[in-house]
């Protein structure tokens, strides 16, 4: 079982949507996470940590449900440049921040 | 500008060949972690620097792989007798220090193909 599980979409959307992403981990260890996105070619950057409170961002919101062991992202009012890969990342406690990514869910927002 | 620098920005060699990339991390970031990216992979964590000892070494795939980090700066990864499984995206990350509730500013990466 992968440690970090999402669904590798494609999700298709047209702009101004609202659409979820979820993510699920396995290591009850778990200790920090967060969303990073990477479009095409490019390097992840972070979205947003995840706090165990939820957490808005102005479009985005984090959910964290650490007994069910899932994250979630919303992203509201969707725009053309959300379009790009939606990475959930999470690190284990001890481990010195070393993450450990998801597969990635990728978003394409259309006119 | 001053985030992570990488170089080469890409790299094709022959099977069997030794290559080195380089990574070097923002000015002050003593944490410097070398992850990589496969077709169609996550990004799986490969090594990580605090200072210039690397604690931990657990995710590197083969003993083909090395890396150090001279200076507290630079860190280079050497992969050695390169086999066409290696080929893929090379990111490495910095941050102030390690720690989990730490974020990553990664490079643009090194993008090596095996042939």
């Amino acid at each position: 079982r992968k440690e970090v599980e999402q669904d590798p979409g494609p999700f298709n959307v047209p702009e101004g949507a609202t659409v979820a992403f979820n993510c699920t981990y396995s290591n009850s260890a778990s200790q920090s996470f967060f969303w990073y996105r990477q479009d095409c070619r490019k390097e992840p950057k972070l979205l947003m940590s995840v706090y165990s409170s939820g957490n808005e961002d102005g479009r985005f919101t984090a959910q964290l449900n650490r007994a069910s062991q899932y994250i979630s992202l919303l992203i509201r009012d969707s725009k053309l440049s959300d379009s790009a890969t939606y990475l959930c990342v999470v690190t284990f406690r001890g481990s010195q921040g070393n993450l450990i990514f998801g597969k990635g869910t990728k978003l394409s927002v259309k006119p | 500008g001053a985030g992570v620098s990488q170089s080469p920005s890409n790299k094709v060699t022959e099977k069997g060949k030794d290559v080195e990339l380089r990574c070097d991390p923002i000015s002050g970031h003593t944490a410097l972690y070398w992850y990589r990216q496969s077709l169609g992979q996550g990004l799986e964590f490969l090594i990580y620097f605090q200072g210039n000892s690397a604690p931990d070494k657990s995710g590197l795939p083969s003993d083909r792989f090395s890396a150090e980090r001279t200076g507290g700066s630079v860190s280079t990864l050497t992969i050695q007798r390169t086999q066409q499984e290696d080929s893929a995206v090379y990111l490495c990350a910095s941050s102030p220090w390690t720690g989990n509730n730490q974020p990553q500013h990664f490079g643009d990466g090194t993008r090596l193909s095996i042939l």
